[in-house]
């Protein structure tokens, strides 16, 4: 059973207009959540998180969005580039005990901004 | 800090043959991970590591997926004997306490 859901697994954007990634969890336990973002042929890399004690985190033109009664957040890139076409991961996790739990990621979403 | 140091980048192997893929995590990373990536599943936690101690094996797939970690600065992840169905990448990732996750740039798997 996936714990992490990723329901697009591509999406297309114009460069200059928002991008909008979605996440759905399952784990009310999950309280701090991670966007990862994989080039082709790299490993992925950390691009913004947020704790659940937050709604909305600002990152440059990163914006990740907690709804947590939903379970659900969101990546915005605003406004988009070609250099951020690439797969987009979702990740969950448990802070306890100070330290922080295994990752669950989702299956990911391939962002691809069309110049 | 030269990251996460993964090898091979590429294996190609026939099915049946043992396969030993290799991580050397940051230094000073006391969390050490396995994951697998596939199309149908995306990025799956096989194995992780606390000072160099396998803590959750839960997600290795099968008797033939066996890690080891005989020091802080080193793991190996060995399929005997391996399967088409084992075709993946695979990445380790390393990480301390209460930081980021860190990947290496992965073993690109094909078993014919």
């Amino acid at each position: 059973d996936q714990q992490v859901k990723q329901n697009s697994p591509s999406l297309s954007v114009q460069e200059g207009r928002i991008s909008i990634l979605n996440c759905d969890y399952t784990n009310s336990m999950f309280d701090y959540f991670l966007w990862y973002k994989k080039y082709p042929a790299e490993g992925p890399t950390f691009l913004i998180s947020i704790s659940s004690i937050k709604d909305k985190n600002e990152d440059g033109r990163f914006t990740v969005f907690l709804n947590k009664s939903a379970k659900h957040l969101s990546l915005h890139i605003v406004p988009s580039q070609p250099g951020d076409s690439a797969v987009y991961f979702c990740a969950a996790s448990r802070y306890y005990g100070g330290s922080q739990g295994n990752l669950i990621f989702g299956k990911g979403t391939k962002l691809s901004v069309k110049p | 800090d030269a990251g996460v140091i993964q090898s091979p980048r590429h294996e190609v192997t026939e099915m049946g043959q043992e396969v030993t893929l290799r991580c050397k995590p940051i230094s000073g990373h006391d969390y050490l991970f396995w994951y697998r990536q596939t199309m149908m599943r995306g990025l799956e936690l096989l194995i992780y590591f606390n000072n160099n101690v396998p803590i959750d094996d839960s997600g290795m797939p099968e008797d033939r997926f066996s890690a080891k970690m005989p020091n802080a600065s080193f793991s190996t992840l060995k399929i005997q004997p391996s399967e088409p169905r084992d075709s993946a990448v695979y990445f380790c990732a390393s990480r301390s306490v209460a930081g980021e996750l860190f990947f290496g740039e992965g073993s690109r798997l094909t078993v014919l």
